[in-house]
């Protein structure tokens, strides 16, 4: 089972770039049997899928997000990363990063809050 | 892209059965059989444990079921234990390469 962690700030500020990145350990990213995915959650509120990145880069986004999301994947080290661009307070919340196989979300990193805030 | 329609809450006593809906429309849940159901203890990531509308990963027990008929997807949980106490989500790929996820519905064990 693949373990994926999220790293990077817990407190943007509004109108600039939310930046994060998943490593993924226990298996390959490029493998090219998964999409890798990003998944968020406001407090007290439901799940949103943001996108995903296959190993090649081609990426698919939510059409209400997409004008402002970029998933990218860096194959060498094993990771993906999620941009997100004019935050708002809005985009408050946790950020999962998640597996993707065959249209099922198997494996979950732990989540990572992201304020944003002056 | 809307979300997928779910009771916001559902309760049961120990023992009994609990079933929760989810109601999308015939261009994701009626289209697809890729209906899934995620369980989310508070504080912690989402769990996989129904896929492709009735399919259960490795280590999931059998108590949880699920079905779908038209626009509707069910997961039903038979023997309710205070361990299920928790959020549900369920998912639906939309065909468009993107996902939908429901409203959530929090079960409580009376």
């Amino acid at each position: 089972q693949a373990q994926l962690q999220e790293s990077g700030p817990g407190l943007v500020k509004p109108s600039q770039t939310l930046s994060l990145t998943c490593t993924v350990s226990g298996d390959s990213i490029s493998s090219g049997s998964y999409y890798w995915t990003w998944i968020r959650q406001p407090a007290g509120k439901g799940l949103e899928w943001i996108g995903r990145v296959y190993s090649s880069g081609s990426a698919n986004y939510n059409p209400s997000l997409k004008s402002r999301v970029t998933i990218s994947v860096d194959t060498s080290k094993n990771q993906f990363s999620l941009k997100l661009s004019s935050v708002t307070a809005a985009d408050t919340a946790v950020y999962y990063c998640a597996r993707d196989y065959f249209e099922k979300f198997d494996s979950w990193g732990q989540g990572t809050l992201v304020a944003v805030s002056s | 892209q809307s979300a997928l329609a779910q009771p916001a809450s559902v309760s049961g006593s120990p023992g009994q059965s609990i079933t929760i809906s989810c109601t999308g429309t015939s261009d994701d849940v009626g289209l697809y059989n890729y209906v899934a159901w995620y369980q989310q203890h508070p504080g912690k990531a989402p769990k996989l444990i129904i896929y492709d509308v009735s399919d259960r990963p490795s280590g999931i027990s059998n108590r949880f079921s699920g079905s779908k008929s038209g626009d509707t997807a069910s997961l039903t949980i038979s023997g309710l234990q205070a361990e299920d106490e928790a959020e549900y989500y369920c998912s639906s790929y939309t065909g468009t390469y993107t996902f939908v996820f429901g409203t959530g519905t929090k079960v409580t064990v009376l």
